[in-house]
């Protein structure tokens, strides 16, 4: 598959636990994306990676969120001490750093904390 | 602050007939636009972009910069065209291309 992955696809979690998502990204891509996606809204931007080097993150990236890209590949971000608000899809992307590529997405991790 | 409007939550046609979804956008800069499409139990994927301007599906989109929308047009809709379709914009060029601001989405159903 050369597709976007993403692990687990689904969580439940309790309050106050730490979680921590995966993503793949097709191989070739030097850029990726999170994003978050709540019942009856569109995915939001979180953070994204050029590389390893992480460029920009949201405001909606509270200290207890954190990602990585520690060799340029793979992604991990890591929710800790989850809140029930916290319960959304968690969306990665990726793309070839040119304008016009496209962006590819994952087929997103359920978080759901009880 | 950038901006993407869908103000149609739910649109339902029937079969054969047109359909319009509407987009739009506030921002700043130059833009670029897409629609993605997420069919039932598949993951989010591009349908189109307005750099193209091309025909996907039947589908086709015009920036206007002037009113400051980009609607999605088909002129007969499929049953295989239900769907959440969702507008979302981007900073054309740049460093941050790539980063998304989204709508809220439009669920389309074509009816039998």
């Amino acid at each position: 598959d050369t597709g976007v992955s993403q692990d687990p696809r689904h969580k439940i979690t309790k309050r106050g636990q730490n979680v921590t998502f995966r993503c793949d990204p097709i191989s070739e891509h030097n850029r990726l994306y999170w994003y978050r996606q709540t019942l009856g809204q569109g995915p939001e931007f979180l953070t994204y990676f050029q590389n390893e080097a992480q460029l920009e993150k949201s405001r909606l990236l509270s200290d207890r969120f954190s990602a990585e890209r520690p060799k340029g590949s793979f992604s991990t971000l890591e929710i800790q001490r989850t809140e029930q608000g916290d319960s959304a899809m968690y969306l990665c992307a990726s793309s070839f750093l040119q304008t016009g590529n496209t962006i590819y997405f994952g087929e997103g991790s359920w978080l759901t904390v009880v | 602050a950038q901006r993407v409007t869908q103000p149609e939550k739910l649109l339902s046609v029937f079969k054969g007939a047109p359909v319009e979804l509407k987009c739009n956008y506030s921002y700043s800069g130059s833009p670029e636009l897409f629609w993605y499409v997420q069919y039932s139990r598949q993951r989010l994927q591009l349908l189109l972009r307005h750099i193209s301007r091309e025909s996907i599906k039947g589908f086709t989109a015009d920036l206007n910069k002037g009113e400051t929308s980009f609607h999605l047009k088909k002129p007969f809709a499929q049953e295989e065209d239900s769907a959440m379709y969702y507008c979302a914009l981007t900073r054309a060029g740049g460093t941050s291309y790539g980063k998304l601001t989204f709508g809220q989405g439009t669920i389309l159903t074509v009816h039998p």
